[in-house]
């Protein structure tokens, strides 16, 4: 089962930032928090992971709390194609990569 | 142009036939691994491979094998299909089991 809880779907406006949160109650001090994102029935895409650190790339800001118990997906300006499933995981090396049910976002105009 | 290339993407069979989906990447990488992905069950690991010849099982690996001749190939192999095994199937690999893993395009199995 998966260790990550996440709202089951959000609405976000064109053009605003979209904020997705994830709780990682169960995290283990040597597990990445990992973002991942699946248009319609493509395969998922990376998007961006840390550890203790926010992090941030060209898609995407990644915010984790000090106690590491909760994370925050930030897509700055959502266009209508960052519309998908947004899935947060908790993983190490030893451990499969395990996707719960995920954020459905949906970018309306 | 770095790529996971899975195939076929859809499939018809009837139960018992044996199949083939193959999945190969061009990025050099070690780890490949298999998913399902199943309305309301998520995405679930079927098998992995750390490396050639190194191949393990994941969260679900009934009815099915695999294996890891060469590093750029990672066939998934249903020795006798049967309905349960209707699925959107992925492959994925990365440079290891960390970092990011890049997904092929999916393989729609259909088995009556």
């Amino acid at each position: 089962d998966a260790k990550t809880t996440q709202p089951p779907s959000m609405d976000c406006a064109e053009g605003r930032a979209a904020n997705l949160p994830c709780n990682h109650s169960t995290i283990s001090g040597n597990e990445y928090v990992y973002w991942y994102r699946q248009i319609h029935s493509q395969g998922p895409q990376y998007i961006i992971h840390g550890l203790k650190n926010n992090e941030t790339n060209e898609m995407a800001s990644l915010i984790i709390t000090e106690d590491r118990k909760s994370s925050t997906l930030i897509l700055p300006h959502a266009t209508l194609r960052d519309t998908a499933v947004y899935y947060c995981i908790d993983w190490d090396a030893g451990n499969m990569l395990t996707f719960g049910g995920g954020t459905r976002l949906m970018v309306k105009p | 142009e770095a790529q996971v290339t899975q195939n076929p993407r859809y499939l018809i069979t009837v139960t018992g036939k044996k199949l083939t989906v193959t999945c190969s990447q061009n990025m050099n990488h070690e780890y490949m691994s298999w998913y399902r992905q199943d309305p309301g069950l998520g995405l679930r690991q079927i098998y992995y491979s750390m490396n050639v010849e190194v191949t393990d099982k994941g969260d679900v690996p009934e009815g099915y094998k695999v294996s890891r001749k060469e590093k750029r190939n990672f066939p998934l192999i249903l020795e006798s299909p049967s309905p349960n095994q209707t699925s959107l199937y992925f492959c994925a690999s990365s440079f290891g089991p960390g970092g990011e893993q890049f997904f092929g395009p999916g393989t729609r199995l259909t088995v009556l």
